[in-house]
């Protein structure tokens, strides 16, 4: 089944370390997203990814980090410049300029600084 | 810029009565409009969109929004609400005239009361 998948589903930091998060797509779409989830906050976007080897902030980029070598692929650097990382964090991919234009959610990475 | 609103934090509806969740939003383009829900700890799901046509959208699971152009609003309804609708339910705008950027409203929590 096509799909996103996102790991590790948990994740806890210390203070100071930075963590990965990955986010791999098997639906062949263009473009790929990662959004923050704060509770009452909604989701705020972190950055995205029109086509390989380009990507753009979003509103709340400072202290993230992404790449995107490939196609299926956009991860996602929580740096220690991130001061409150705490958050469910989820990744999106659509087909720009498609009828559809739907975007599909993986299952979320609830990442955890202790 | 895009913007959507979802004046409800919470909406409380007891089993079988119908469900109305709300939305308004606002773009200079043409409108994209999105609902999707979400369970606890899981991704988005995809319910329903308007792009085009009809003013009356239905969705997955029974659900139904009615696109309103004067009162820019796309309100989300089932006639007969089910427990197992309980969840966060988020509307999402994306302009179809210029950029490829969905932007969400902060949800709505739905309690289905037996």
């Amino acid at each position: 089944d096509g799909g996103i998948t996102q790991s590790p589903k948990y994740l806890f930091r210390k203070e100071g370390q930075n963590v990965t998060l990955s986010c791999e797509q098997n639906l062949n779409h263009d473009a790929m997203y990662w959004y923050r989830q704060d509770p009452g906050q909604g989701l705020r976007l972190i950055y995205y990814s029109q086509i390989v080897n380009d990507f753009q902030k979003g509103d709340i980029a400072e202290g993230y980090s992404v790449s995107r070598e490939k196609k299926e692929s956009f991860p996602l650097t929580v740096t220690s410049a991130q001061k409150n990382p705490t958050a469910f964090y989820l990744c999106a991919s659509h087909t720009p300029g498609t009828g559809a234009n739907v975007l599909t959610f993986g299952a979320g990475s609830r990442l955890t600084v202790l | 810029a895009q913007s959507v609103a979802q004046p409800e934090d919470q909406v409380n509806v007891a089993e079988g009565n119908p469900l109305t969740v709300k939305c308004t939003y606002s773009v200079s383009g043409n409108p994209y409009l999105f609902w999707y829900v979400q369970y606890p700890n899981r991704g988005l799901q995809f319910l329903l969109k308007y792009i085009t046509g009809d003013n009356l959208v239905k969705g997955s699971y029974g659900f139904e929004a009615e696109f309103n152009k004067s009162q820019t609003s796309f309100h989300l309804k089932k006639p007969s609400a089910l427990v197992s609708d309980s969840a966060l339910y988020f509307c999402a705008v994306r302009d179809g005239n210029y950029g490829q950027n969905f932007v969400f409203g902060p949800g709505t929590r739905l309690s289905v009361l037996p």
